[in-house]
């Protein structure tokens, strides 16, 4: 069976300083993978998504930036956190290009101060 | 326009009762439109979904209802249990360069009481 791994589970990370949000997925190859983030007490908005290895469409603008440099594996960077980044990031799985479900993994909590 | 209207934003019901969540949608261009349940500091859990060909699905206590012309779905939660208490997220999404969009409603908070 697929298991999505998210880490770390929560972080505090103060204002420029850099950020690294690790995702895997294992059970599935050539998965499409996305970053979401969710703002206390609001939906999820999506950021990032990767059809690929080294494939990555951004959806909004902002100091975020995605990577995928294996097949399974999802990364969300910033080079300066800013206060507005503090969120729940979510990464997210579907079957490649045949289906329409997409399974979260259980998120990161971070607060930016 | 991409937006996902979801209302009510707080709901509490009683324990046996239904409950009903509704969503609307603009973009005709959806095609796709999935239930997420979600419990404190966890990530969403896919509940159910439909397509937009379907007018109503049902697995267990939860059924979707989608009326296309009005451009409106409904999640109702038949016999309405506490462990049912969790927010709810609508979401509508489409194809785009091979990857599936989704784009959420503002969510639920269900409460069911005893």
């Amino acid at each position: 069976s697929q298991t999505i791994h998210q880490w770390p589970a929560t972080l505090v990370q103060p204002v420029g300083s850099p950020l690294s949000l690790e995702c895997t997925v294992e059970g599935t190859s050539n998965p499409n993978l996305y970053w979401y983030r969710q703002a206390a007490g609001r939906g999820l908005q999506l950021l990032f998504y990767s059809v690929g290895i080294g494939q990555i469409s951004s959806e909004v603008p902002q100091n975020l930036s995605a990577s995928r440099p294996q097949d399974r594996q999802f990364i969300l960077s910033s080079k300066k956190l800013l206060l507005s980044d503090s969120g729940f990031y979510l990464c997210a799985w579907s079957v490649g290009t045949s289906s329409r479900e997409q399974y979260f993994g259980p998120g990161t909590r971070l607060t930016v101060t | 326009q991409q937006q996902v209207k979801q209302s009510p934003q707080s709901l509490i019901v009683q324990k046996g009762g239904i409950s009903i969540i509704n969503c609307a949608y603009e973009n005709t261009a959806f095609d796709y439109f999935p239930w997420y349940q979600q419990f404190p500091g966890k990530g969403p859990a896919l509940l159910i979904a439909i397509r937009p060909d379907v007018s109503e699905k049902k697995e267990g206590r939860f059924t979707i209802s989608f009326n296309k012309s009005a451009k409106q779905f409904s999640l109702h939660i038949m016999d309405s249990q506490p462990g049912d208490s969790a927010t709810y997220f609508c979401a509508a999404s489409m194809w785009v360069g091979g990857g599936n969009k989704l784009t959420f409603g503002t969510g639920t908070q269900l409460k069911v009481e005893l």
